[in-house]
């Protein structure tokens, strides 16, 4: 079955410098890849998707890459806040199970004021 | 849009006693939910995929006799913790799946912690 790794485990950034969290997957099948953002004892929030068909998406100061020869895909947080300060997950689906996610491990982003 | 309500939010129980949590899609219908246990610290791990009108699919692992899931109706699912003991005490988040033509998204519920003495 599918096999999502994250890293960093923990990331530690200034305020207003850009954090970069990298995902790989194992499944060459995987077409989805959302990740969200958990803050403390909150539940999981979708901030960003992306399907197979693009390489890249954007929003804002959010943006997530995806290279599906490497299957690989990273989110990348510019001018970081912090509010971005939280717990963020990566995962990857097939549409055909359903769209059942299976989830990387979790980046604990700090952002130092 | 794609609100999803849990209740309740937390849960303090008995050991040997029965818990039931609710999943709701508030502005949408959910033909299909999930349900994880999240543990401190940890990431979300999938216990049950729960399908409208059907049995539900558990994961590896997961008890199926112990984790009871009824999805009623296109907007309810319900995960019963059937004789709790302190090791079922965990933080359960269920996730409802919005179609929008051809692209689901799964949005999450708030979350239930249960502890169970």
């Amino acid at each position: 079955g599918e096999n999502v790794e994250q890293h960093p485990s923990t990331l530690s950034v200034q305020e207003g410098d850009s954090a970069v969290i990298k995902c790989t997957y194992s499944d060459s099948a995987s077409n989805y890849f959302p990740w969200y953002k958990q803050e403390l004892g909150k539940r999981p929030q979708l901030i960003i998707d992306i399907r197979s068909n693009v390489g890249e998406k954007k929003d804002q100061r959010i943006a997530v890459t995806l290279n599906k020869t490497a299957k690989h895909f990273s989110l990348h947080i510019t001018e970081t806040q912090p509010e971005d300060s939280a717990v963020y997950f990566c995962a990857a689906s097939t549409e055909e199970y359903g769209n059942k996610l299976v989830f990387g491990a979790g980046t604990i982003l700090r952002v130092k004021s | 849009g794609a609100v999803v309500s849990q209740h309740p939010s937390w849960v303090i129980c008995k050991s040997g006693t029965s818990v039931k949590i609710e999943c709701r899609s508030l502005d949408f219908q959910a033909t299909t939910m999930f349900w994880y246990r999240q543990f401190p610290k940890q990431s979300l791990m999938l216990m049950a995929t729960s399908n409208e009108g059907s049995k539900a699919t558990y994961e590896q692992g997961v008890e199926k006799d112990k984790f009871l899931i009824n999805h009623a109706s296109l907007t309810l699912s319900t995960l019963t913790v059937t004789s709790a003991h302190p090791e079922d005490s965990s933080f359960y988040i269920c996730s409802a799946v919005w179609r929008e033509g051809f692209r689901d998204t799964q949005y999450f519920g708030p979350g239930t912690r249960l502890t169970v003495l």
